[in-house]
């Protein structure tokens, strides 16, 4: 069965970076992308990017653009955010999830839609 | 980027009622809007997707209509475990967004 795991919950200081991990088993790892969506407390889900885990090809949101990289490791069929210059208002919970799109479509196709959840990382910014 | 309104923000209901929330997009995405439901501390599950299809394992109680602007989720009779928060997400243009949520509870 499709199954995403994540890293665990993490304290850090504001202007440090993050990196979590999402470990992904039960399906094909290079043909489907990879989503990461964030949900601050008591808050809606905010799209961060995509990372094609076939070619490495990311498209991240513009608030995100430059403190965010999402990269992958096919050897572990694995796939990690890093957000760099943390401040308060990053805290929230980072979700991975897998897209039904098919690596061999372009990432911006219409159509995306997200089948299968990470549990959550709570990232948590305070001084 | 597409800005995605939801409607209500909350709604109170009981075992049996019949369900609707509305959401807005603020300019045409046509069918690619999907539903997703979110259980307290838990990671959303996708219920809809494209309007209208109903993803695989989920009860039939749950539909979706609409295209271009105006979306609905119907709940046709709530039960127990429907007691959640629900959210649209449009896949029409990047950045993917997502409505508010909508929290249905008791």
């Amino acid at each position: 069965q499709v199954q995403l795991v994540q890293s665990g919950a993490e304290v850090k200081k504001p202007g440090a970076s993050v990196k979590v991990s999402c470990k992904t088993s039960g399906y094909t790892f290079i043909n489907n992308y990879v989503h990461w969506v964030r949900q601050a407390p008591g808050q809606g889900l905010e799209w961060m990017g995509i990372i094609n885990p076939k070619s490495g090809g990311t498209n991240y949101a513009q608030r995100f653009q430059g403190r965010v990289t999402l990269t992958r490791d096919t050897s572990t069929s694995a796939v990690y955010m890093e957000l760099s210059s943390l401040r308060s208002d990053d805290t929230a919970v980072y979700f991975c999830a897998r897209d039904t799109l098919s690596t061999r479509l372009p990432a911006s196709r219409p159509g995306a839609r997200l089948d299968f959840w990470g549990q959550g990382t709570l990232v948590a910014v305070s001084s | 980027d597409i800005q995605m309104t939801q409607s209500p923000p909350s709604l109170s209901a009981f075992v049996g009622d019949r369900v609707t929330i509305t959401c807005r997009a603020s300019q045409s995405v046509s069918i690619y809007l999907n539903w997703y439901q979110q259980r307290l501390g838990k990671a959303p599950q996708l219920l809809i997707y494209s309007a209208s299809n109903l993803q695989d394992g989920v009860p039939s109680r749950f539909s979706g209509s609409g295209s271009g602007t105006d979306f609905t989720l119907t709940i046709s009779s709530l039960q127990p475990e429907d007691f959640a928060t629900y959210s649209c997400q449009q896949s029409h243009t990047t950045p993917w967004t997502f409505g508010q949520g909508t929290k249905v509870e008791i």
